[in-house]
């Protein structure tokens, strides 16, 4: 089972906007991170960020993580076409420090001109 | 400096049948993972190979196999096909207890 909830499924927004989805998870974690995938394809890293910090910049990305809520949020800013991908949290549980991504259903985001 | 790799591309099978899917991760790394990846949903954790070995699992039967090259290379196999099988195979690479992990494009696996 997957351990990571997106929200929303989908989003659907003009370009210029911001775009913000919500991951939840439900056990203990070393970090989260996220990731985006174009049609269908492999995913590609966006940021991580640590069981410790609550908040990292990357770019136009700002992504929160609320340990006590057990929740993260992505923000992209002033969005373009481009940014038109599915988008996925993971989180990396503590299991002896071995690296194993638990994934979300992920959030689809659609991004017009 | 290549990413990873991932063959085939496309592969069409009937039930039954086994198959085999190939790997070739970041240089420099030496740890692979293997995720299935439903239409519609989010990759789920086949399991992980370091060193030769396979270091975790995830839930999936013995049907799914792999192995490790000394190169870090890695196979992942499937035998006695179902139809359910049918997924976009993603493999994915580390290095020690960086917890980044880089991902291929991915077979995409059709079982007919």
């Amino acid at each position: 089972s997957q351990q990571g909830e997106e929200d929303p499924q989908a989003l659907s927004i003009q370009e210029g906007e911001n775009a913000t989805m919500n991951c939840s998870y439900k056990t203990s974690i070393n970090n989260l991170q996220w990731y985006r995938q174009n049609s269908g394809r492999g995913l590609v890293h966006l940021i991580l960020i640590r069981s410790n910090e609550r908040e990292k910049h990357s770019g136009r990305l700002r992504v929160t993580l609320d340990t006590s809520k057990k929740s993260s949020s992505l923000l992209i800013t002033a969005s373009r076409a481009a940014d038109t991908a599915s988008y996925f949290c993971a989180t990396d549980a503590i299991t002896g420090g071995y690296n194993k991504l638990i994934f979300g259903a992920g959030t689809r985001l659609a991004v017009h001109p | 400096d290549a990413g990873v790799t991932q063959s085939p591309t496309h592969l069409i099978k009937t039930r039954g049948q086994q198959v085999t899917l190939r790997c070739s991760p970041k240089s420099g790394h030496d740890t692979v993972s293997w995720y299935q990846q439903a239409l519609g949903q989010g990759p789920q954790f086949i399991f992980q190979y370091y060193e030769e070995e396979e270091r975790q699992r995830g839930n999936f039967p013995d049907r799914f196999s792999g192995h490790q090259f000394p190169n870090y290379s890695s196979e992942l196999n499937v035998n006695a096909l179902l139809l359910g099988d049918s997924a976009l195979y993603l493999c994915a690479s580390s290095w020690g207890r960086d917890h980044t992990q880089y991902f291929g494009p991915g077979t995409r696996l059709t079982v007919l």
